[in-house]
């Protein structure tokens, strides 16, 4: 079975722009969740959608926003970039119920803002 | 508090020697699941194994074992026979609750294993 999958892998955008990161989970798996991992925060989470609802969110401002489609692919947002914004973004998928309890993450995609 | 605790930034180990990484855990709730994964230098996240909280035996799976004292809040990752390629970052984590619509996991800062031949 093919893991996790994220697009980009890498990502260079300037302040004040807005960038979109693509999330393709194991098939079968319906939840999708997003972490930032930043040097200074370690890994925070950002949210979990299931059947193209978020379920579950952590304290990030309005800035940062996802969705998920029908497939189950999900798409994270970042508006109005800052700086502080430059991090790691790791998606994770997990399997239904019944299965095992484990999240199952993907390579990440480093953006950079200038 | 910190809900996950690792107190070794960094750790050194022998090939083939077997090593023990911290970590400790805060919650107050009796249902929750403890994991450990890996990120090499690329980034990505590899899970290692994971323990439930109701679970009495200790998880292993393969060089990986997870020695989990629950009345001592402490999960640490046992791994036997060290190779080159386990030089990587470590991370405990926390799932609290039952999981269900309420999963997410919480992650301790880590610690940087380095395996010398």
């Amino acid at each position: 079975k093919a893991g996790v999958t994220q697009t980009p892998r890498y990502l260079i955008k300037t302040r004040g722009q807005q960038v979109t990161l693509s999330c393709s989970p194991i098939s079968g798996h319906r939840s999708v969740s997003w972490y930032q991992q930043t040097p200074g925060q370690g890994l925070q989470f950002l949210f979990e959608y299931f059947s193209e609802t978020q379920r579950n969110k952590g304290n990030f401002p309005g800035r940062f926003s996802g969705r998920q489609f029908s497939n189950s692919r999900s798409e994270m947002n970042v508006s109005t970039l800052e700086l502080g914004d430059s991090a790691l973004y790791l998606c994770a998928s997990r399997p239904p119920s019944g299965g095992p309890d484990t999240q199952y993450f993907g390579p990440g995609t480093r953006l950079t803002v200038l | 508090a910190q809900k996950i605790t690792q107190t070794q930034p960094g750790m050194f180990v022998q090939e083939k020697e077997a090593v023990t990484l911290d970590c400790t855990y805060d919650t107050s709730d009796q249902s929750y699941g403890l994991f450990w994964y890996k990120q090499p230098s690329s980034g990505e996240m590899i899970f290692l194994i994971y323990q439930g909280s109701y679970d009495e035996q200790n998880a292993t799976e393969g060089r990986y074992s997870l020695n989990f004292q629950k009345a001592r809040k402490s999960a640490n990752l046992v791994i036997s026979a060290s190779q080159l390629g386990d030089s990587a970052m470590y991370f405990c984590a926390m799932r609290e609750g039952s999981g269900g619509s309420n999963y997410k996991l919480t992650f301790g800062k880590g610690t940087l294993l380095t395996v010398n031949p």
